[in-house]
């Protein structure tokens, strides 16, 4: 079965920082970039970025609203990726899914996605 | 950053008849390779989102063919030829053209 799980989140403080991972089964995600997508409270969803495959540099993109405090990374040989926030404000406060992209096949869409981890920004 | 506008926000459906969905963007869509760089997903209450449509009209695998893709350039429809009562939820496109990659509003479908 294919899947990917998430984990990390938890109740943080504003100004704090927080590390997600991801881990998939299932399939070799090293065939796959990875994204990242939030989903605040009653909110539609938000891409926040992804991380190219190795044969693509291993290079990322992030949306402007977290460029600078989150850095998306991947390992491969753990079957893992991970997703570094820094200087987490309120507004962070969301649902952080990690999901499957294209592949060295192509492109066909954000096709697996974890349930999720919730991050709450609370004093 | 592109910005995807949907319509109507609420959909009241009727199970048996058709409904559809639109989504403009603020800039063309439309990739070199004659593609059009929108997906569609459905996100039904309590569980994350899933694919139905990739690249403008392309049906993801498991996806019943009720669903559809259409549009270029700036206008893309989603249609349901005849709405089960499995099909309620929140429908999102999003486009993948330029980094950031954007989502609409979503659309909520309710029977």
């Amino acid at each position: 079965e294919v899947l990917l799980v998430e984990s990390g989140g938890g109740l943080v403080q504003p100004g704090r920082s927080l590390r997600l991972s991801c881990y998939a089964s299932g399939f070799s995600l090293g065939d796959y970039t990875v994204h990242w997508v939030r989903q605040a409270p009653g909110k539609g969803l938000e891409w926040i970025g992804f991380i190219r495959r190795k044969d693509r540099g291993e290079t990322a993109e992030y949306a402007a609203s977290a460029k600078g405090r989150i850095t998306i990374s991947r390992d491969d040989s753990k079957s893992s990726a991970h997703l570094q926030l820094s200087n987490l404000q309120i507004e962070d406060t969301a649902m952080y899914h990690c999901v499957r992209g294209g592949t060295t096949s192509g492109y066909s869409g954000l096709d697996q996605w974890g349930r999720g981890t919730l991050i709450t920004v609370s004093s | 950053d592109i910005v995807m506008t949907q319509s109507p926000r609420f959909l009241p459906v009727i199970p048996g008849e058709p409904a559809s969905i639109s989504c403009r963007s603020s800039q063309s869509l439309l990739h070199s390779s004659g593609r059009n760089y929108v997906d569609w997903y459905l996100q039904k209450s309590g569980q994350s989102p899933q694919l139905l449509i990739y690249l403008g009209s392309n049906r993801a695998s498991g996806v019943a063919d009720r669903f559809s893709g259409s549009g270029s350039g700036t206008d893309f429809t989603l249609k349901i030829s005849r709405v089960e009562a499995e099909d309620v939820g929140v429908y999102y496109c999003m486009q993948l053209l330029h980094p950031p990659w954007t989502f609409g509003q979503g659309t909520k479908v309710e029977i």
